[in-house]
């Protein structure tokens, strides 16, 4: 079973709007990830929070973390069509002998509409 | 982006065959991840490798095989191609190098196989 969930599978918005995306995971964990991937390439590391930190901000990005509800949010503030691609979340829940992997979701799609 | 490169870019082979697919960083990380990405199962993790000649299973290991006998290097094979091997693989690195954290990952371009 997949330890994150994003949420909604697509989501299509107009440009300059904010696009919201949401993560919920089963079990504890020390951080969680967003990542980016455009069409046709390999992801990249957007943004790392911890499980100590609640919300975090890089540029036009904004994640928050809910340990609680065991849930991330991501929040694209003023979209534009170079953010169209998919998001996945990551989380370390599972640990081979101590060893640093993560575990993926299947994605959001965005679309930033013109 | 970090310097991680995969070859080949594109194969088409034939089921049966042999497959060996490179991953190649100049980071000098100690991590290296071999995933699968197929629609509606996003990423899995095939194979990863702690260091060299260290090695483990991931959640979607059989039918593949992998070698790390370089810290630059990581190899995975399939050494008999199924059409259920069709898929986008990708290389992905880390570990403390840089300033970079353990946990966060950096990707190749991937190699899209398809096995006829």
């Amino acid at each position: 079973s997949q330890q994150g969930e994003e949420d909604p599978q697509a989501l299509s918005i107009q440009e300059g709007e904010n696009a919201t995306m949401n993560c919920s995971y089963k079990t504890s964990i020390n951080n969680l990830q967003w990542y980016r991937q455009n069409s046709g390439r390999g992801l990249v590391h957007l943004i790392l929070i911890r499980s100590n930190e609640r919300e975090k901000h890089s540029g036009r990005l904004r994640v928050t973390l809910d340990t609680s509800k065991k849930s991330s949010s991501l929040l694209i503030t003023a979209s534009r069509a170079a953010d169209t691609a998919s998001y996945f979340c990551a989380t370390d829940v599972l640990k081979f002998g101590g060893d640093d992997k993560i575990i993926f979701g299947k994605g959001t799609r965005l679309h930033i509409l013109p | 982006d970090a310097g991680i490169t995969q070859s080949p870019r594109h194969k088409v082979t034939e089921t049966g065959t042999p497959v060996t697919l490179r991953c190649h960083q100049t980071e000098n990380h100690r991590y290296m991840y071999w995933y699968r990405q197929d629609p509606g199962h996003g990423l899995r993790l095939i194979h990863y490798s702690y260091g060299v000649k260290d090695t483990d299973k991931g959640e979607v290991s059989d039918g593949y095989s992998v070698s790390r006998s370089k810290t630059e290097d990581f190899l995975l094979t399939l050494e008999s191609a199924t059409s259920s091997q069709t898929s986008v693989y990708f290389c992905a690195i880390s570990g403390l190098a840089g300033g970079f954290s353990y946990n966060e990952q950096f990707f190749g371009p991937g190699t899209r196989l398809t096995v006829l």
